[in-house]
């Protein structure tokens, strides 16, 4: 089953924009990951944050983990007409769980140039 | 660094046939998962391996699926008496147990179409 809600289900925005998306989930986390899904290159994995963090960057990547509300949101800065695909956020709980995924239903993200 | 691989990309086959789908990890990996993913949907984890042992089978896993990993190297899904509601992207995903990393790699997918 589906860990939670991602916000929006889908973005469209012109280039040079920032894109937010946005995921609840409903169970204890060990850690929060985000990956990309385009028809050219599949599931790609973007950035890990951890229970204990609270922001992490990578780039133009900007993602922030709110345990007590059980969300996390992706920032994507300056956006390009190559980030089109939809993101998905996905959660392991750790323990007997090792690295099992489960991911939220996805925002789909149009970036015009 | 070859990447994780799937075959076929796509199979179409009759409902109440047996199909199977083999997934070649990276080789240094030593789990391997599959997930399920329909349109619209983010994938849905159905099996994981650590080496050869099956470790955890999600629920979704009828007694219709099965997976194997024969010598911890590559795996295999076998669907039998497929159903239209298998109609699906299958995809497989493999890591590497070192500390704390837990990036998965993820294969192209095999898209399956019961008719």
């Amino acid at each position: 089953s589906q860990q939670g809600e991602e916000d929006p289900q889908a973005l469209s925005i012109q280039e040079g924009e920032n894109a937010t998306m946005n995921c609840s989930y409903k169970t204890s986390i060990n850690n929060l990951q985000w990956y990309r899904q385009n028809s050219g290159r599949g599931l790609v994995h973007l950035i890990l944050i951890r229970s204990n963090e609270r922001e992490k960057h990578s780039g133009r990547l900007r993602v922030t983990l709110d345990t007590s509300k059980k969300s996390s949101s992706l920032l994507i800065t300056a956006s390009r007409a190559a980030d089109t695909a939809s993101y998905f956020c996905a959660t392991n709980a750790g323990g007997t769980s090792y690295g099992k995924l489960t991911f939220g239903q996805g925002t789909i993200l149009t970036v015009h140039p | 660094d070859t990447g994780v691989s799937q075959d076929p990309r796509h199979k179409i086959t009759k409902r109440g046939q047996n199909v199977t789908f083999r997934c070649d990890p990276i080789s240094e990996h030593n789990r391997l998962y599959w997930y399920r993913q329909t349109l619209g949907q983010g994938p849905e984890f159905l099996t994981y391996f650590q080496n050869e042992a099956q470790l955890e089978k999600s629920r979704l896993l009828s007694d219709r699926f099965s997976a194997e990993r024969p010598k911890g190297s590559f795996s295999t899904l076998e669907i039998q008496r497929t159903e239209q509601g298998d109609s699906a992207m299958y995809l497989c995903a493999s890591d590497l147990t070192m500390g704390d990393k837990y990036e998965q790699y993820f294969g192209p997918g095999t898209r399956l179409t019961v008719t």
